[in-house]
Parts: structure tokens; sequence; C-alpha cells
């Protein structure tokens, strides 16, 4: 019944790695969005999807990629991670450009 | 900065008291959302506001909005331990998200 889920829930790794994690929404939402939140709380919006296309894409470093095989998925892979990459990443969806729902975040620590 | 930026930072109250928190933005906006972050969790929606409204009710929760002021304020009454959390404001749309504000209330 899980709304927006996300795997994994948590993820350690070191520098220079590659990695990706998964979204999915039964929500059945146009768009899907994916946030990074800091140590200090900060919340950013990284990307969102709508109906599989790329409509936001801030200030994010291109070893970055969102994927979205389906407008239920946005995936986000991350190459070559850096130490300031670790941080809390959330998978929201949203049907208008109100309510998001959001999943239960990946807490990404790089070592 | 076009995010929204809550205040205080931290507030600790105890049970049956009323908390109230601030958000200000820098942007004219037409909705703002209050949301709601337990710790290690997702964020939670409680509340949106509409550009045209000045007050909106949701239970124990309270929202004002002032867009001469781009402020808004969120009041939760009779607070209960269960309500401690971080609180985030955000303008809809592209949601801009500030730092939140940290809730303890005190058993």
């Amino acid at each position: 019944d899980t709304a927006v889920s996300q795997t994994p829930k948590y993820l350690v790794t070191q520098m220079g790695n590659d990695k990706s994690i998964k979204c999915e929404q039964n929500l059945g939402h146009d768009t899907m969005y994916w946030y990074k939140q800091d140590s200090k709380k900060f919340l950013k919006i990284m990307f969102s999807y709508n109906n599989k296309e790329l409509i936001i894409n801030e200030t994010v470093p291109n070893r970055f990629s969102p994927k979205s095989p389906d407008k239920a998925h946005l995936n986000l892979h991350i190459n070559s991670l850096e130490l300031g990459d670790s941080a809390v990443y959330f998978c929201a969806s949203s049907q208008a450009p109100v309510e998001q729902f959001f999943g239960p975040g990946t807490r990404l620590t790089v070592l | 900065s076009q995010q929204g930026e809550e205040d205080p930072q931290a507030l600790s109250i105890q049970e049956g008291e009323n908390a109230t928190m601030n958000c200000s933005y820098k942007t004219s906006i037409n909705n703002l959302q209050w949301y709601r972050q337990n710790s290690g969790r997702g964020l939670v929606h409680l509340i949106l506001i509409r550009s045209n409204e000045r007050e909106k009710h949701s239970g124990r929760l309270r929202v004002t909005l002032d867009t001469s002021k781009k402020s808004s304020s969120l009041l939760i009454t009779a607070s209960r331990a269960a309500d401690t959390a971080s609180y985030f404001c955000a303008r809809t749309g592209k949601l801009i998200f500030g730092q939140g504000t940290t809730l303890q209330v005190k058993p």
C-alpha cells in the first residue's frame, strides 16, 4: 500500500563509485521529483519529470542522471560519488503542482 | 535565494501549549503549503493556503497568509508530544523549501 517507495533506504559506499536509487509511485501521478536534503535539513529540488519528460533540472552536477522508464518510476543514478554527495535523497510525486507525496528517503553516505 | 525561510529554527514547548512557526518568502506566490517531517521520514503535506485566502484551519492547525508581508504562520494548538517534528513551508509550483522549524513538544 506504500504510495511512494524508494530503495535502498540506506546506502554506504566509497568515493568514486557509481550508485543508483530507485523510486516507484503507485498513485497514478504524472509528475515525479528528486530532492536532496543536507545535514542542515535544507531540502532542495534536483529534478522533476512529467510523464517521463524532464521539466525541472536544477543546477546539479552532471554526475547525477535521472531516468524515468515510465511515469510510475524515476530512478537516480550517480556517477563518481563524492563526499559532498552524502545526504538524504527524497523522491516525491504529485498529480498537479500542489500537494506532493514523499517517499521515505534514501540516506546516502559516501566514505 | 527564492527559498522559504522558517522562523524560529528551533522551538521547544510543553505539551498542551501552542506552537507558532513563521515563514517568509521572497517572490509572489499562487499558493503556499506547509509540510511536516518526522525524524528519519519523508515530508507529509499538512495544509495548503491560496494567495487569496488569509486564514485556513485544519483540526488543530491554523495557517495565516499575509501576501503584503510575504509571510505565513502555522499555529498548532494544544500541542502533543506526537507533534514533535520539523515543519517546512514551500511555495507551490517548483516547491522551494527552507530549513524548517524543528519543534520539540515535551510531555
